[in-house]
């Protein structure tokens, strides 16, 4: 069965503490991975896609990283408004629909 | 460009009660999708529509109808609304190039039944 595992389940780290986090999966035929950044009362807002093994996506901040069975979304010297929730999702063979992570809670104090 | 574009941002129904909750995108997208999100569980994806006149059950499609009649409108109903159906709603749309499979999301409606 597809599934993504996204961990930790939430995170805390201190402005300027870089770290990463982990959206594993097991799926047939990955056609592209996704992460998401969540604010609490809005919708998931688009960050990266990854399609292959070895792409890396930056943003600001953020970086995605692809392997064959895990992608990681590294935060280098974070800020406190990079506190969100972080999502990933996976679109696999001929689905027309995305498979999702339960995301990783992120909260960076001052 | 609006994006996507959701009302009510919230409601609250009664039991038995039926609504509708409206979705509008601007930007031309064929593919259009609804999602349910509760605390600990993800989003779990209601109905999704490929395009004008048709549309396709997800994971959780009971107790909801959907129907689209054209490329920007994609409503959700709810008739006998049950307080298993309290949660956030969430529309989302994307683009029909293949090479490009990200969603685009609508603010939420938060609904509760009681």
């Amino acid at each position: 069965e597809d599934q993504v595992t996204q961990s930790p389940e939430a995170l805390r780290l201190q402005e300027g503490e870089s770290s990463s986090l982990n959206c594993s999966y097991t799926v047939s035929g990955l056609r592209g991975l996704f992460w998401y950044r969540q604010d609490p009362g809005k919708g998931p807002e688009f960050l990266f896609t990854l399609y292959s093994a070895g792409e890396e996506k930056e943003k600001e901040r953020l970086k995605a990283t692809l392997t064959k069975k895990e992608s990681f979304l590294h935060i280098t010297a974070p800020k406190p408004e990079d506190s969100a929730t972080y999502l990933c999702a996976v679109n696999a063979g001929n689905n027309r629909k995305l498979i999702w992570g339960l995301g990783t809670s992120l909260a960076v104090n001052p | 460009n609006a994006g996507v574009t959701q009302t009510p941002k919230f409601r609250i129904l009664k039991i038995g009660q039926s609504m509708t909750l409206q979705c509008t995108q601007d930007m031309n997208h064929n593919y259009m999708y609804w999602y349910r999100q509760d605390p600990g569980m993800g989003l779990k994806l209601i109905y999704y529509s490929v395009g004008a006149g048709i549309t396709d059950k997800g994971e959780v499609p009971n107790g909801y109808n959907v129907s689209r009649s054209t490329t920007e409108d994609f409503p959700l109903r709810l008739e006998l609304a049950a307080p298993s159906q309290t949660s956030v709603y969430f529309c989302a749309s994307r683009p029909p190039e293949r090479a490009s499979y990200e969603q685009y999301f609508g603010p939420g409606t938060r609904l509760t039944v009681t």
